[in-house]
């Protein structure tokens, strides 16, 4: 069985200053983890993925999220935010290269930006 | 490159009424998806499509919910009949999968936001 837990559904920091949005997953097996971003009145997006390779992955926009098994966790972080990162982000979880998985979405952690 | 393309892109309808969505995938890819995402909520997978054959459909309320992929391309959706409860946004997404399983990056459509009265 899968999940995936957002920690926060909304966290709001100031321009300039780091960015951490959290995600705890559980899966029986080996799991691929996703980062997508959803703009209002926009598609979702891929930000990074997971899949078995580097555990430390870098995404797009300065985005980079790092996979720890032994805390189940796989967090997005970004140094710097800017205006422009206010949206919902959803961490994602499946299991890597099976016809058979499962896609769970987390329910989501909305990120806004204070000038 | 044209992306995930979705019609309609918003419908109301009268509960008890049928309703029906389209999506055209990416050229060229071969699993497509079908989600439902809530107010608030994270998109919930209703079936994936590998080409023509739907390998997940344990989501798909099967009373009232049915698809397609005839030819393994575009896709419908459809409702019959509607309830209050299926106001929301359905999202087709699509990805080319080469070696089995869904670990590979979905494109997503825009969506269609339904609401039901």
């Amino acid at each position: 069985a899968q999940s995936v837990t957002q920690l926060d559904s909304h966290v709001s920091v100031s321009e300039g200053t780091p960015v951490l949005l959290r995600c705890n997953y559980s899966s029986s097996y080996s799991p691929s983890l996703f980062w997508y971003v959803q703009h209002p009145n926009k598609g979702l997006q891929l930000l990074l993925k997971y899949t078995s390779a580097a555990t430390l992955v870098k995404g797009i926009n300065g985005f980079e999220a790092e996979f720890k098994k032994s805390e189940t966790s796989f967090h997005l972080t970004k140094p710097s935010a800017h205006m422009s990162d206010a949206a919902e982000y959803f961490c994602v979880v499946t299991r890597a290269y099976s016809s058979a998985s499962k896609i769970i979405f987390g329910s989501g952690t909305r990120l806004s930006i204070r000038p | 490159e044209a992306g995930v393309v979705q019609s309609p892109r918003y419908k109301i309808i009268e509960k008890k009424q049928p309703v029906a969505f389209w999506c055209n995938p990416i050229s060229g890819h071969n699993t497509l998806y079908w989600y439902r995402q809530n107010l608030g909520q994270g998109p919930e997978l209703l079936i994936r499509y590998e080409n023509e054959e739907a390998v997940d459909d344990s989501q798909l309320p099967k009373d009232r919910f049915s698809a397609e992929r005839l030819k393994g391309v575009d896709s419908t959706l459809k409702i019959q009949p509607a309830e209050l409860g299926d106001s929301a946004v359905y999202l087709c997404a699509s990805s080319l999968e080469v070696g089995g399983g869904p670990a590979y990056e979905q494109y997503f459509g825009p969506g269609t936001r339904l609401t039901v009265t």
